[in-house]
């Protein structure tokens, strides 16, 4: 299994601002997720974040709005940009484990980010 | 605030009653396929998963279907509890450029005593 971390769990942002969101996971992991969750709504994948490499961004989702770090196995940031209200939403980030048969991906307890 | 799934299909279950809760899957490359619950201010938590070369699988009180003629994943709660209440979603993974998970619409379930 694996235990994660989001910092902040929630926070309230002006427009114009940047927020970034911490995820800490308690063991290495290969590869590391974000997702976007708007309210009542399922996940959206942003990007996918791999230790050594470039993020790789879906569609509709660009560096320079939500640039990501991932510095080591255990760590990652996202950061929202230029924030407007459209931006409000729950921020989620997760890990893939693998063994030799099996692969779950574990989720963060997410951010709630609220653009005024 | 607002919680998760509160614009969501919404399937009301009576407590100890069986849940069936269904996704339609987009891709038929897709070779594995996960069942997720969601409680309100946390992240999805995986419940059980199925493989594209099998068609049924079963956990605890929890059984996946996969009929991939028609792209479509079940979850089936046996003994339906309270405890489940939750959003449940579906996800199919896929190789495009990098390897990703896809999450379906979702379904809120209600369980009523």
């Amino acid at each position: 299994s694996a235990v994660i971390s989001q910092k902040p769990s929630r926070d309230i942002c002006q427009r114009g601002t940047s927020l970034t969101i911490q995820c800490q996971v308690d063991s290495q992991v290969t590869m590391m997720f974000w997702y976007r969750q708007q309210p009542g709504q399922s996940l959206t994948l942003i990007a996918t974040a791999n230790q050594g490499s470039e993020a790789t961004y879906e569609s509709g989702f660009v560096i320079d709005k939500f640039p990501i770090s991932r510095p080591n196995l255990t760590f990652s940031t996202l950061t929202v940009s230029n924030m407007s209200p459209e931006d409000s939403s729950i921020y989620l980030c997760s890990v893939e484990k693998r063994d030799r048969l099996n692969y779950e991906q574990y989720f963060g307890p997410g951010t709630r980010l609220t653009v005024t | 605030g607002e919680s998760v799934g509160l614009h969501l299909p919404t399937l009301s279950v009576q407590e100890g009653d069986n849940s069936i809760i269904n996704c339609a899957y987009s891709n038929s490359a897709s070779d594995y396929f996960i069942w997720y619950k969601q409680e309100s201010g946390k992240g999805p938590q995986f419940i059980i998963d199925i493989r594209s070369n099998m068609d049924k699988r079963q956990g605890q009180r929890v059984t996946v279907l996969l009929n991939k003629t028609v792209k479509h994943l079940s979850l089936q709660i046996a003994a339906t509890q309270p405890g489940d209440s939750a959003v449940y979603f579906c996800a199919e993974t896929v190789m495009s450029g990098t390897y990703k998970y896809i999450f379906g619409t979702g379904t809120r379930l209600k369980v009523l005593a």
